[in-house]
């Protein structure tokens, strides 16, 4: 099983650019996470979909963010436009089942100059 | 100057030596509970996990303990090895959420 993959690994990015982050997740796996990780604040939550629906979008923090699952084997998470404060990593993860162990792909490194 | 960012708890640990990492859990309705490892540059990985049902629960030289009483996780490795360097955090479940909550995290530093 080749884990949850994430593209791409590194960003380098303008101000106000589109970035889009991509997520494969683990076959077979109905649950899809998305977090952003900095020194700041740690790992925190931003978006969950269950069966390719949004079950909880509370954590995304403004609408410059957004993200998509349109089948069971891909999301995106989307923002336009960006800006410095967006740097961070950004993780994917997935789940075979509600409230189970969930799986990390390697992560998104952003960098918004 | 002062510095900000989460102030991560810290453990410095003898090659060799066991390492003990503690978790403080707040909601008794926490049910199912899971130690990550993260190692730098890469996403969290899956050690071990253990339910509200048992103590104790062993892997290939990870031990988690479960104190339900105080609410209180820890996670046990034997003989630590500079490989164990990494930033450990707890996640918790609540019965029935679609959502894992996860601590802040544990730096491990193995000291040759």
């Amino acid at each position: 099983d080749a884990g949850v993959i994430q593209s791409p690994r590194h960003e380098v990015t303008e101000m106000g650019q589109e970035v889009t982050l991509r997520c494969k997740p683990i076959s077979g796996h109905d649950y899809l996470f998305w977090y952003r990780q900095t020194m700041m604040r740690g790992l925190e939550l931003l978006i969950y979909f269950n069966n390719n629906v949004p079950i909880d979008d509370s954590g995304m923090p403004e609408d410059r963010f957004s993200a998509k699952m349109p089948n069971a084997s891909f999301s995106t998470l989307k923002i336009q436009p960006s800006e410095p404060r967006d740097s961070a990593v950004y993780f994917c993860a997935s789940s075979w089942a509600r409230g189970e162990t969930q799986y990390f792909g390697p992560g998104t490194r952003l960098l918004v100059l | 100057g002062e510095s900000v960012g989460l102030h991560l708890p810290t453990l410095s640990v003898q090659e060799g030596d066991n390492s003990i990492i503690n978790c403080a859990y707040s909601n008794s309705a926490s049910d199912y509970f899971i130690w990550y490892k993260q190692e730098s540059g890469k996403g969290p990985q899956f050690i071990i996990d253990i339910r509200s049902n048992m103590d104790k629960r062993q892997g290939q030289r990870v031990t988690v303990l479960l104190n339900k009483t105080v609410k209180h996780l820890s996670l046990q490795i034997a003989a630590t090895q500079p490989g164990d360097s990494a930033v450990y955090f707890c996640a918790e479940n609540i019965q029935g959420d679609y959502k894992l909550s996860f601590g802040a995290g544990t730096t491990v530093t193995v000291r040759a």
